[in-house]
This record gives structure tokens, sequence and C-alpha cells, in this order.
């Protein structure tokens, strides 16, 4: 079955705690990236690849990092969380068409919802 | 002016009724729109993509696009109570590698 799986799904961990979460799709999809979702702000964009060892800043990348060491994987890295990084995370995955452009669907996982207390 | 708006809603409709949500954007140079339908609790999921001006049809669902006018248009027909969700406009830019949501507009269709 095609899918992008996430974990975990829900963590509730404390300030300064280093945590991944990590991404996976089986998909062969070359764009991967990384949401946060926020009541009234939306989805907003963290972190995306266009491939391996290719990944860029979104519009809020500010105390997060990621790598993309392999193409299927994509893990998100809170190096020192604090309590405005409370949220609902999706990561997801598209093709890319010509010259780089992601013009299809992106594929979304399921959701991890992390509390920093 | 943020990239891309929408109304936060609550839309409510009677079921049967067409269901009609709007989305405007700031980029001109633009050239595709998705929208994306989300249950409560769960992941967005493409319902409809449109590049060219005009209209798409899929379904119940018509996607409308006025680049000269800068909005994108989501259309349901005989709304049913399982339309009920949060209906997401997302636009590239940046190059077509970034994405830019909407904040979503909360469909609630009525029995």
């Amino acid at each position: 079955e095609a899918q992008v799986t996430q974990n975990p799904r829900y963590l509730i961990t404390v300030t300064g705690k280093k945590l991944t979460v990590t991404c996976s799709q089986n998909m062969n999809h070359e764009y991967m990236s990384w949401y946060r979702q926020d009541p009234g702000l939306g989805l907003r964009q963290i972190y995306y690849s266009m491939n391996v060892e290719v990944t860029d800043k979104g519009d809020v990348p500010e105390g997060y990092k990621v790598s993309r060491k392999e193409k299927r994987n994509f893990p998100l890295i809170l190096e020192s969380p604090s309590p405005n990084q409370t949220s609902l995370y999706f990561c997801a995955s598209s093709p890319t068409g010509l010259a780089g452009i992601s013009s299809y669907e992106q594929y979304f996982g399921p959701g991890t919802r992390l509390t920093v207390t | 002016q943020k990239e891309v708006e929408q109304n936060s809603g609550p839309l409510s409709v009677p079921e049967g009724a067409i269901a009609s949500l709007n989305c405007t954007y700031s980029d001109r140079g633009s050239q595709s729109f998705f929208w994306y339908r989300q249950y409560s609790g769960k992941s967005p999921e493409l319902i409809m993509f449109i590049y060219s001006n005009g209209d798409k049809e899929d379904g119940r669902f018509t996607a409308q696009l006025n680049k000269a006018s800068q909005y994108v248009s989501l259309l349901i027909r005989d709304s049913q109570p399982s339309d009920s969700a949060t209906y997401l406009c997302a636009v590239p830019s940046g190059g077509y590698q970034k994405v830019t949501f909407g904040t979503g507009t909360k469909l609630q269709v009525i029995p």
C-alpha cells in the first residue's frame, strides 16, 4: 500500500529535550515536506526537500532541522523543543515533474501531535 | 497581504445546496492551484487541482480559476453531510518548490 508513515503519532515532552519525528514514504517520491498546523494559522511549511541531500527552508524553519540521506526518509529534528512548538505536524511527499517542478498532489502522513511542556 | 487567503467560516449550507468556497492568492506567477479536504483529526487529501483559466469539473466538484483576478474557487453541488470538513487551498510558489496553504474554510452541511 502506497503511504507516508510518521512516528510517533503522539508525543509529550519537556522543554529542551531533543526529539526526532520520523517520516517515511514508499512511493519513490522525490519531493518531501514538513508542515505544522495550528488553529487559525493553517498549514505552514517548515522545510522541504527536492531530492536526496537537497533541503531548503519553508516559511517557519526556526527551531527545526531536517536531513535527507535516503530518498524514502525525511526526519524532522527539534534540537531544543520549546512550548511554542506544540503543534500538529504533517509530513508529505509528491513526485516532481520536469525541471524540478512539484506540480502533483502531495500525499500526507497521518500526523504527529506534539506537546512540549 | 497573506499569500493565500480564505474565509475561515464556518460556511453552513443545507443538504442538497451548492457550497461555494473561495481562495485568493498574491503571486501573479502562480500556475497551479490545489484544493484539499481535511476531516477533523485527519490529514489533508487532494480533491481537485486546476492549471488553466476557467472551470474544471470532477463529479460534484467544480474548480474555477481566474488568474486576472487572482482567485480560485471550489463549488460543491448537491452538498452532503459527508462533505462537512475544512477545505484548504494550496498554491505552489517560490519557483514551485514551496507550497503555501490558506488557513482553510470550514464547511458544515446541515441535514
